[in-house]
C-alpha cells in the first residue's frame, strides 16, 4: 500500500490556461473521488468514479472540468480556460466500494 | 441536501490536557456515517475516527472518542492527553449510507484548527 500519489503538487498557471492533474489511487481500489478545497474551507465534492464509469457529479464542476479514468486505474482532472476562481487544492481519494476513502496530498493550483 | 456545521473556527489546548471539538449536522436521513479527518499542515487528510448513525455506543480510537447524539444531530469529538502532534485542522465529515449512487460523496464541515500549547 504506497498510499494515493498525486501530480503535480503545485501548479501555477495564467488565466486561461488549460491544466490537467494526475491521480494515482491505491491499486486495488475500485472508487476514486476528486474534491475541491479553498482556502479556509472543507473540501467540496466533485465528482467520482466506481472503475472507469463516471457515477456522480457535482453541479461545482462547470463544463470546463472534465475527468476521466480511462482504464479504471489512474484518473486526470482537467481545466480548461482556467479562471482565478479555480485557485485552489484539489484533493484525490480512493476507496473499495463502501469503505474509507484514503486522501492525496493534493494538488495546489494558483492562477495569475 | 446534508449540511455539517463546525461552529468554532479555532480552538487551542494545553499539551496533556483535554479539548472537546463541536460538530452539527442536517440530514433528513436515518442511516449514515460521520467521521472526524485531521489535516496536518502537510496537507494530507487522515481519518481519525468513524461512527455509523445504527450504533448507540460512541466509537473509540485510543485517545480520541466522540459524544454522537443522533436526536440532537450532534458528533463532537474530544482529544484527551493531547500532544503537540495533533495539532492540524479537524474536520467534521458526513456520508449516507443509501445504496451505491448516492452513497459515496462526503460532505464535509468547514473545518476547526486546533493549537496545542507546549
Amino acid at each position: 500500500d504506497t498510499g494515493v500519489s498525486q501530480d503535480p503538487r503545485h501548479k501555477i498557471t495564467k488565466r486561461g490556461q488549460n491544466v490537467t492533474f494526475r491521480c494515482d489511487p491505491i491499486s486495488e481500489h475500485n472508487r476514486l473521488y476528486w474534491y475541491r478545497q479553498t482556502l479556509g474551507q472543507g473540501p467540496e465534492f466533485l465528482t467520482y468514479f466506481q472503475n472507469e464509469a463516471q457515477l456522480e457529479k457535482s453541479r461545482l464542476l462547470s463544463d470546463r472540468f472534465s475527468a476521466e479514468r480511462p482504464k479504471g486505474s489512474f484518473s486526470t482532472l482537467e481545466i480548461q480556460r482556467t479562471e482565478q476562481g479555480d485557485s485552489a487544492m484539489y484533493l484525490c481519494a480512493s476507496s473499495q466500494t463502501g469503505q474509507r476513502q484514503y486522501f492525496g496530498p493534493g494538488t495546489r493550483l494558483t492562477v495569475t | 441536501a446534508q449540511t455539517v456545521t463546525q461552529s468554532q473556527p479555532e480552538m487551542s489546548v494545553q499539551e496533556a490536557e483535554t479539548v472537546t471539538l463541536s460538530c452539527t449536522y442536517d440530514t433528513s436521513e436515518s442511516d449514515y456515517y460521520l467521521f472526524w479527518y485531521k489535516q496536518p499542515p502537510s496537507r494530507q487528510m487522515i481519518l481519525v475516527i468513524r461512527q455509523e448513525a445504527y450504533k448507540q455506543q460512541n466509537a473509540t480510537e485510543n485517545r480520541f472518542s466522540v459524544n454522537f447524539q443522533k436526536a440532537a444531530k450532534s458528533f463532537s469529538l474530544k482529544i484527551s492527553d493531547s500532544q503537540l502532534g495533533d495539532a492540524a485542522m479537524y474536520f467534521c465529515a458526513y456520508r449516507s449510507a443509501l445504496p451505491e449512487t448516492s452513497g459515496s460523496r462526503l460532505t464535509f464541515g468547514e473545518g476547526t484548527q486546533l493549537t496545542v500549547n507546549p
